[in-house]
């Protein structure tokens, strides 16, 4: 699976936008973009996943470059439950039976 | 998705001994992973659990220091043994199933050892 590069760690002021960057640039056609989240002291939650296509869901919107080599996680109106690290993660397939393979990730703090 | 439970949720062992972990899934799944999550870490993938055949174990880890068990597609164990202080970590148990789009977690199991 490629590697992902995220910031060590951001801020975001309550109720604005956090964009959460991550750098994939050795993905395969066949690779998907996947984000998790840990609030502490818990087990990561899916958040997100695409291909190529922006999606979005209840919790957040995913924007991919047309070259698939970066994306961004946005949380449209951060809370301070919001508070963890997000992971960015890219896998072969959409149910293919690959594990997870887990970087850093990127610890955020809302702020109030 | 699937509601998945560890058990226990925390302990605090003494150097030598041993403890088994439990993950109970409320329905049938293809797949289960064990992760470890050191303090301070990022997840690591420990081992997959195969139904009636040994598990798959990443490099690092081996069978004799993490014996892993899945006797059904709900259930699996994971037995930390001879446990030192450098075992103290988080573990954690994930699935994959037919219909999900993803690996789910269960809230992981924190263990100290002393």
């Amino acid at each position: 699976d490629a590697k992902t590069t995220q910031p060590t760690s951001m801020d975001c002021a309550e109720g604005r936008a956090a964009n959460l960057p991550c750098n994939h640039s050795t993905i395969s056609g066949n690779e998907y973009v996947y984000w998790y989240r840990q609030i502490h002291s818990q087990g990561p939650q899916y958040i997100i996943h695409g291909l190529k296509n922006n999606e979005t869901n209840e919790m957040a919107s995913l924007i991919i470059t047309e070259d698939r080599k970066s994306s961004t996680l946005i949380l449209p109106h951060a809370t301070l439950r919001d508070t963890a690290v997000y992971y960015c993660i890219v896998r072969v397939g959409d149910n293919a039976g690959n594990m997870l393979t887990f970087g850093g990730g990127t610890r955020l703090m809302v702020k109030p | 998705s699937a509601v998945i439970s560890q058990k226990p949720s925390r302990d605090i062992c003494q150097r030598g001994t041993s403890l088994t972990i439990q993950c109970q899934v409320d329905s049938q799944v293809t797949m289960m992973f064990w992760y470890r999550q050191q303090p301070g870490q990022s997840l690591t993938l420990i081992a997959t659990a195969n139904q009636g055949s040994e598990a798959t174990y990443e490099s690092g880890f081996v069978i004799d220091k993490f014996p892993i068990s899945r006797p059904n597609l709900t259930f699996s164990t994971l037995t930390v043994s001879n446990m030192s202080p450098e075992d103290s970590s988080i573990y954690l148990c994930s699935v994959l199933g037919q219909g999900m789009q993803t690996q789910y977690f269960g809230p992981g199991t924190r263990l100290l050892v002393l």
